[in-house]
């Protein structure tokens, strides 16, 4: 079966670190860019961060930008995200997503989800 | 703050068509990025709807279509039913961000 499953989710103090992962099954994985996409309480999606399918290239939203990092394990068919200095406002489920090929960013939409797994930043 | 608005919320009575637009700016819908649609039902993770505009992947019924123009786009649907009740998300590209980029979204309601 073609899926992404998140997991790594959990409360954590403000200024702490989680690492996500996101395991993916059923498909070529690193003919695949993937993405973090990201939802507060009752918000609208934010996109994250993305890589490309070798993992060479990663690419970050502003608001992340140097606390947070991407990268794969094309052998393990798995993509992470290292959260560190979280903060309150990094409360969200945090959905696994996968573009629809190894395009550069300008082409991305996200084909396929996983269910996300919830990160909570409070004291 | 999004670089896409949507309007918060639209509804239509079972049978009606519903439209929901996608406004940006010349850095991105206007720039010539393609622009993507999301559904996302209570509780669950969003599905593709609409990708490049106006293509459907397979599933997804013709009832839903996808359009874009200068700085907007927008997404119709036509013969609204119940189960159509969920959020509705577009999605574009950057070029001033070099990001993704979704847009406010929109909640459905079939009265």
């Amino acid at each position: 079966e073609v899926q992404l499953l998140e997991s790594g989710g959990g409360l954590v103090q403000p200024g702490g670190s989680l690492r996500l992962s996101c395991a993916a099954s059923g498909f070529a994985f690193s003919s695949y860019a993937l993405s973090w996409v990201r939802q507060a309480p009752g918000q609208g999606l934010e996109w994250v961060s993305g890589l490309s399918g070798s993992g060479a290239s990663t690419y970050y939203a502003e608001s992340v930008k140097g606390r947070f990092t991407i990268s794969r394990d094309n052998s393990k068919n798995t993509v992470y995200l290292q959260m560190n200095s979280l903060r309150v406002e990094d409360t969200a489920i945090y959905y696994c997503a996968r573009d629809d090929g190894d395009y550069a960013p300008r082409w991305w939409y996200f084909d396929l989800w996983g269910r996300g797994t919830l990160v909570t930043a409070s004291s | 703050q999004s670089v896409l608005t949507q309007p918060s919320s639209v509804s239509g009575a079972p049978g009606q068509t519903v439209t929901i637009s996608c406004t940006g700016s010349s850095s991105n819908i206007g720039a010539g990025y393609d622009v993507h649609w999301y559904q996302q039902l209570p509780g669950t993770a969003p599905k593709l709807l609409i990708y490049r505009n106006t293509n459907r992947p397979s599933g997804v019924p013709d009832r839903f279509s996808g359009s874009r123009s200068g700085t907007s786009a927008s997404l119709a649907i036509t013969g609204l039913q119940a189960e159509d009740e969920a959020d509705f998300y577009c999605q574009s590209y950057d070029n001033n961000l070099i990001a993704s980029v979704f847009g406010t979204g929109t909640k459905v309601t079939v009265l």
